[in-house]
């Protein structure tokens, strides 16, 4: 599975936009693109996939680049509750569910 | 539904004491898995399973046991505790897409 590079740390106010970024440069055509946070001590929870259009839920956006080399998840209006740990992964979807590689994340701090 | 449920929250060994940690999904999820998450760190996989009677090792399995007896239980045994195994350990669940985990055990090893 690919690798992905996020920054270690973002802040963001309450109220605003929050975009994360994440390359993963060596993603291959099978390969989707997972966000997960992870809010102090709990376990991770499922924010969003995609493979190459961007997505949207209820708890967020998903933007790919063209050339998939990287994307950028959106919360639109940052809480303190979004304060997490925030790990994208790369994930060949016909590959085992288990093996999701965790890297360090990017820790966001949302403040009033 | 309870979700994906862990037991023990907290547990204290000595070394070389054995234990198990429970885990248990409701969900009647085929897949399983175990990782552990240490201070600073990413989650690591340690062991998985597709379906009731089979299992496989992840990126960490030396030192833990794993079965798979049920679709809805998934222990993780230590055999000797050693204090490199103090850390955070998370059961997931999922089908399909998305993975489930639990709110995590948390073990010293003295």
């Amino acid at each position: 599975d690919a690798k992905t590079t996020q920054p270690t740390s973002m802040d963001c106010a309450e109220g605003r936009a929050a975009n994360l970024p994440c390359n993963h440069s060596t993603i291959s055509g099978n390969e989707y693109v997972y966000w997960y946070r992870q809010i102090h001590s709990q376990g991770p929870q499922y924010i969003i996939h995609g493979l190459k259009n961007n997505e949207t839920n209820e708890m967020a956006s998903l933007i790919i680049t063209e050339d998939r080399k990287s994307s950028t998840l959106i919360l639109p209006h940052a809480t303190l509750r979004d304060t997490a740990v925030y790990y994208c992964i790369v994930l060949n979807y016909g590959g085992s569910q288990g093996n999701l590689i965790f890297g360090k994340g990017t820790k966001l701090s949302v403040k009033p | 539904n309870a979700g994906v449920t862990q037991t023990p929250k907290f547990q204290v060994l000595k070394t070389g004491q054995s234990m198990t940690l429970q885990c248990a999904q409701d969900m009647n999820h085929e897949y399983m898995s175990w990782y552990r998450q240490d201070p600073g760190m990413g989650l690591r996989l340690i062991h998985y399973s597709v379906g009731a009677g089979i299992t496989d090792q992840g990126e960490v399995p030396n030192g833990y046991n794993v079965s798979r007896s049920t679709t809805e239980d998934f222990p993780l045994r230590l055999l000797s505790a050693a204090p490199s195994q103090t850390s955070v350990y998370f059961c997931a669940s999922s089908f399909g897409t998305e993975q489930f985990f639990g709110p995590g055990t948390r073990l010293t090893v003295l």
